[in-house]
């Protein structure tokens, strides 16, 4: 099936520090959305990019689709202690069913 | 507007029971989904609803089951439950599910 590998899988990194991490797969996705889980809570959307090529921002976050269509990157700039959390990549399968890929950990350390 | 609300938080059940977790959506959202997330296999996805009809399922065995009624409100069902099945259970609901589903806070589910 269509499986989203996203890397690294863990990140740990000092308060202020840019960051980047990516998503990528074997087929290509027409649609990549990006989440971020806290502690204890549900997924959060952060991005959706749904265009080869588009490059979206939300703040002090920068998200890509990929020209191939199989992969996404997602950027944090200057990171906070409350950009902890864990970030998903996501899109829809072949059965339209939302795939979800294994998650980035983040810490940022103050 | 009110988010995804899933009843209850935290769920500890016995192995051989049975277990039933609610989901209400987002007024207006009629396509619910269910997935299991457990640390070491990230968010599997369960099934889908749309307007009470299941659209599509995931890889889990048919001791999880699930449905949705007219007002959109879902449930999903574990039937014998194995230690396995320990996991954080997360319903998200959406008007367009490429648009992004909007999660609950999830359901605990511990079984002992």
């Amino acid at each position: 099936g269509q499986q989203l590998n996203q890397s690294p899988q863990s990140m740990f990194i000092q308060e202020g520090e840019d960051v980047s991490m990516n998503c990528t797969s074997s087929s290509i996705f027409n649609t990549w959305l990006w989440y971020k889980q806290d502690p204890g809570e549900g997924p959060v959307l952060l991005i959706a990019l749904y265009k080869a090529g588009e490059l979206t921002s939300n703040g002090r976050l920068t998200a890509q689709f990929g020209i191939t269509r199989k992969d996404s990157f997602l950027n944090i700039s200057a990171s906070i202690p409350s950009d902890v959390g864990i970030y998903f990549c996501a899109g829809p399968g072949n059965n339209n069913d939302m795939r979800f890929g294994a998650g980035t950990r983040l810490t940022v350390k103050p | 507007k009110a988010g995804v609300t899933q009843t209850p938080r935290y769920l500890i059940k016995t192995r051989g029971q049975q277990v039933t977790l609610s989901c209400s959506p987002i007024s207006g959202h009629r396509s619910v989904s269910w997935y299991q997330q457990t640390p070491g296999q990230g968010l599997q996805f369960l099934f889908e609803y749309f307007s009470e009809t299941q659209r599509n399922k995931g890889n889990f065995p048919g001791r999880f089951s699930g449905r949705q009624f007219s007002n959109s409100r879902s449930e999903m069902n574990v039937s014998t439950l194995e230690l396995g099945d320990s996991a954080l259970y997360l319903c998200a609901s959406a008007r367009v599910p490429i648009y992004g589903y909007t999660f609950g806070s999830g359901t605990r589910l511990t079984v002992v």
